[in-house]
C-alpha cells in the first residue's frame, strides 16, 4: 500500500530564506506526483505536477524534483515571502486513473 | 475554461440529521470525480470516486454514500450524521481520457461542524 510521508510537519523560517520541502512515497512504481497549496479554510491549489517520466518542474519562485528510484520528491521555495505560509501537500498517483494519495503536509510560515 | 462548484461553504448540522453536499464540474466532459475528507491532525482522506454516471466506487467503509446523478455532477449524502463525520469534505476532478496525467483540480471545500 502506497503511503506519502511529509517532512518537516512545520517550519518556520524569516522572509527572504531559501528552503526545501521533503516528501517520500513507499512505492516508487508512481504514474505522476503534485504539489498542492492550502491556506486555513481552505481548497487546495496546484502549483507543480511532475510526471513519471520527468525529473522537475519549476514554476517562478517554485521548483520540484522527482527521484522516483529513491522515493522523494522535494519542493524548493525561493526567496520566501509571508504570502507564502500555507500547508504544502505532496501527492501520488500510483496508476493512471486512480485516486491521489496524500501526505500530512508541511505547515509553513514565513515571518515578515 | 474548467471550473469546479462545491455549495455550501460552511454547514453545521445536529447529529442523526442527514446530508447532502454537491459538486459539479463546467467545461468539460465525463470527468473523473473524487470525494476527500480532512479532519483535523488527519491528511487528506479519499472517501468516493466516479469514472461515469452511476458508477461509484468507496474507499472507506463508513456512514456516507455518494451518487453521481449527471455526468458531471457528484453529491455526497448521509441518512443520519454522526459526530465523527466532522471535517472538510473536498471534491476533485481530472480529465478521463488523461488519467490524471495532467494533475486534478479541487474545489474550495465544505466545512462540516456536526453538533
Amino acid at each position: 500500500k502506497q503511503e506519502v510521508t511529509q517532512i518537516p510537519a512545520a517550519l518556520s523560517v524569516p522572509e527572504g530564506e531559501n528552503l526545501v520541502l521533503n516528501c517520500s512515497f513507499t512505492d516508487s512504481a508512481i504514474y505522476n506526483l503534485q504539489w498542492f497549496r492550502q491556506d486555513p479554510g481552505k481548497g487546495l491549489t496546484s502549483l507543480l505536477l511532475i510526471q513519471s517520466s520527468q525529473r522537475e518542474q519549476t514554476s517562478g519562485r517554485l521548483n520540484a524534483s522527482l527521484d522516483k528510484s529513491s522515493g522523494r520528491s522535494t519542493l524548493y521555495i525561493a526567496a520566501s515571502q509571508p504570502g507564502d505560509s500555507a500547508t504544502y501537500l505532496c501527492a501520488v498517483i500510483a496508476e493512471a486513473g486512480t485516486a491521489l494519495i496524500f501526505g500530512k503536509g508541511t505547515t509553513l510560515s514565513v515571518s515578515s | 475554461s474548467q471550473t469546479i462548484h462545491q455549495w455550501p461553504a460552511t454547514l453545521v448540522q445536529p447529529v442523526g440529521s442527514p446530508l447532502s453536499l454537491e459538486c459539479t464540474v463546467e467545461g468539460t466532459s465525463n470527468p473523473n470525480l473524487y470525494w476527500y475528507r480532512q479532519a483535523a491532525g488527519r491528511g487528506l482522506q479519499l472517501l468516493f470516486y466516479s469514472v461515469g454516471i452511476g458508477q461509484i466506487s468507496s474507499e472507506v467503509p463508513q456512514n456516507l454514500s455518494a451518487s453521481r446523478p449527471q455526468d458531471r455532477q457528484f453529491i455526497l449524502s448521509s441518512k443520519k450524521l454522526l459526530l465523527s463525520d466532522s471535517g472538510f469534505y473536498l471534491c476533485a476532478w481530472s480529465p478521463e481520457e488523461t488519467g490524471g496525467a495532467y494533475g486534478y483540480t479541487f474545489g474550495s471545500g465544505t466545512r462540516l461542524t456536526v453538533v
